[in-house]
């Protein structure tokens, strides 16, 4: 069954310091690759998408993530993170048999940022 | 980039009560959207696939006569919790795509008390 695994529950980093966030997957096709971000008590805004193509994929906010089909990983990274990155992570596969849009999520993860 | 809007964003009702949840795509029409719920600290799980003209599609483990999904127009989709107990207390999020699009909108959320 397709799954998404998001190693890390919370993360704290210092602002000014380099993130990654660390995403697997389990799917037997060529998956489609979000990574979403949500503020306490918001919806979901998307910060990337990966399709095809180039593996490195870049997104808003100054993120990428980089898709390695061998490792079955989709990293969000960030090269210096700031206090307003502070929010809740979330990597997602979208399963081609109901569309591109019926999204499995990981499990989370909560970013927090020392000032 | 597309809008999609949820009413209400909170909301508190009695035991027992029904309450209605709307999901609008704004600037585009959605020919399917999708209904997701999830708990304090945790991730998102699909409830059910709304497709405009024809009956939902549930996930496993969700009680359709519970969680009623209406997809009367191209733009609007509903889900009313039906006899709700305390134990639906949930944030519940819609997302919609356009047709042929391979993106998903999410909504605000809705904050769902019983009490």
């Amino acid at each position: 069954a397709q799954s998404v695994t998001q190693p890390d529950i919370h993360i704290t980093v210092s602002e000014g310091a380099s993130l990654e966030l660390r995403c697997n997957y389990s799917y037997g096709a060529t998956p489609y690759l979000f990574w979403y971000v949500q503020s306490p008590g918001q919806g979901l805004q998307l910060l990337l998408k990966y399709f095809s193509g180039d593996t490195l994929v870049q997104g808003i906010k100054g993120f990428e993530a980089e898709f390695k089909r061998s490792q079955s990983s989709f990293n969000l990274r960030k090269p210096s993170v700031h206090w307003s990155d502070a929010a809740e992570y979330f990597c997602a596969v979208a399963l081609t048999s109901g569309g591109y849009n019926k999204l499995i999520f990981g499990a989370g993860t909560r970013l927090a940022v020392h000032p | 980039g597309a809008v999609v809007s949820q009413h209400p964003s909170r909301v508190i009702c009695k035991s027992g009560t029904s309450v209605k949840i709307e999901c609008r795509s704004l600037d585009f029409q959605a020919t399917t959207m999708f209904w997701y719920r999830q708990f304090p600290k945790q991730s998102l799980m699909l409830m059910a696939t709304s497709n405009e003209g024809s009956k939902a599609t549930y996930e496993q483990g969700v009680e359709k006569d519970k969680f009623l999904i209406n997809h009367a127009s191209l733009t609007l989709s509903t889900l009313t919790v039906t006899s709700a107990h305390p134990e639906d207390s949930s944030f519940y999020i819609c997302s919609a795509s356009q047709t042929g699009g391979s993106e998903a909108f999410f909504g605000q959320g809705t904050r769902l008390t019983v009490v």
